[in-house]
């Protein structure tokens, strides 16, 4: 069965801290993987998304992928409390068609 | 972003009755649009994959006949929970596919609780 793990945490960060997410999958032939954010009651929300190895930017959030060791991570520059939500994780997987497969999501708590 | 409404946002009900949820994407065409649900403190779990024009593809596990789903145009999908029960009281989440990128927006959830 093909699967993406995230740590549940809560993982707690000062504010102004580079918050860590990190997030790995079961399928090695996976080309799509996406973070979304999801504050509670809400329905997730697109943050990044990366098809390539290496790192992508977009504003305060970076996301890193390395297919070689099924991973992938999601770094918040300069946390604020705004960005205290649960952070999903997922990956269209080879073979799922257009589906993605959801982890289940990492508690970010930024603190003052 | 894409934008995709969901009505309602909240719905409570009876046991035994049915409830609609309508998705829709408002400013894109979307072939594709999930449905999924969510329990408290859980992740997404896929329900079926729902394609314009055609029958919905459920996921293992998930009723058919309990959860009808209807894509009956680009920008519409419902899905409808037949004779609710209380343990079918959750949040359900629908999401498009902007086809043009392949990012999946979400509609902004209907909390259902059957009492």
């Amino acid at each position: 069965q093909k699967e993406v793990e995230q740590n549940s945490g809560p993982l707690s960060v000062p504010e102004g801290a580079i918050a860590s997410l990190n997030c790995t999958y079961s399928d090695r032939g996976s080309q799509s993987f996406f973070w979304y954010r999801q504050y509670s009651g809400k329905s997730p929300e697109l943050i990044m998304f990366i098809y390539s190895n290496g790192d992508k930017e977009d504003g305060r959030f970076t996301a890193q992928l390395n297919k070689a060791s099924q991973y992938v991570s999601l770094l918040i520059r300069d946390s604020q409390p705004s960005d205290s939500a649960t952070y999903l994780c997922a990956v269209r997987f080879t073979g799922g068609g257009n589906k993605l497969t959801f982890g289940t999501g990492t508690q970010l708590k930024v603190e003052l | 972003g894409a934008v995709v409404s969901q009505h309602p946002s909240r719905v409570i009900c009876k046991s035994g009755t049915s409830v609609k949820i309508e998705c829709r994407s408002l400013d894109f065409q979307a072939t594709t649009m999930f449905w999924y649900r969510q329990f408290p403190k859980q992740s997404l779990m896929l329900m079926a994959t729902s394609n314009e024009g055609s029958k919905a593809t459920y996921e293992q596990g998930v009723e058919k006949d309990k959860f009808l789903i209807n894509h009956a145009s680009l920008t519409l999908s419902t899905l409808t929970v037949t004779s609710a029960h209380p343990e079918d009281s959750s949040f359900y989440i629908c999401s498009a596919e902007q086809a043009t990128n392949e990012k999946l927006f979400f509609g902004s959830g209907t909390q259902l609780s059957v009492l």
